[in-house]
């Protein structure tokens, strides 16, 4: 049971650039999350999912778009990346009704 | 005002001592989670709670639901306790909340 997994863990990308991040889970989570953490202001919201097929904006959506084709996976891209969204970035998922939230490892991004 | 408000924001203490954690929640919840996040980035979940108390060996987690209000203790603690706790509100609409986290430092 590998629970949440996002990939890749270090990215390096030049302002303009694009990218997607990947996050997996297989515990049957209907909910699924993308976080952005930086000094000072802990984990803030971009994206979730609260089912298959089903998107909603977080706190702080600009720059981002997400796709959640299936239950399992929930992948986050960013079109034009930005040096404002270097950041480390998490994945996460929990059942709905309230049960324990999982979370991936975490991913290092830097625009340059 | 955030919605999910912890105190405090860094604690130092020496090794051995009761560690007591506090967060404080405006919205309606139905579960709040604590959380660890160690220098190395990774976030574990802790405990889920929607009442009452919970242990998990030195570490334990009570929440009030009529005050709006959960404490993580940590007991006989040690410098491999040190890291970043959150706390976070998984509100009716099944979004989670988090607090900024309290940075705990464990001396020898």
């Amino acid at each position: 049971n590998a629970g949440v997994t996002q990939t890749p863990k270090f990215q390096v990308l030049k302002t303009g650039q694009s990218m997607t991040l990947q996050c997996a889970q297989d515990m049957n989570h209907n909910s699924m999350y993308w976080y952005r953490q930086d000094p000072g202001m802990g984990l803030r919201l971009i994206y979730y999912s609260a089912s298959e097929g089903t998107t909603d904006k977080g706190e702080v959506p600009n720059g981002y778009n997400v796709s959640r084709l299936n239950k399992r996976e929930f992948s986050l891209r960013l079109e034009s990346a930005a040096p404002s969204q270097t950041s480390v970035y998490f994945c996460a998922s929990s059942e709905i009704g309230g049960t324990e939230a999982f979370f991936g490892q975490g991913t290092r991004l830097t625009v340059v | 005002k955030n919605e999910v408000e912890q105190s405090p924001q860094n604690l130092t203490a020496q090794e051995g001592e009761f560690i007591t954690i506090n967060c404080s929640y405006s919205v309606g919840i139905s579960a709040l989670h604590w959380l660890q996040q160690h220098p190395g980035g990774g976030i574990v979940s802790l405990f889920m709670l929607s009442s009452g108390k919970k242990k998990h060996g030195r570490l334990i987690a009570t929440i009030n639901i009529q005050e709006k209000h959960s404490s993580l203790h940590i007991t006989a603690s040690h410098p491999r306790d040190s890291a970043v706790y959150i706390c976070a509100a998984l509100n009716r609409d099944d979004k989670i909340i988090f607090g900024k986290g309290t940075r705990l430092h464990i001396l020898p």
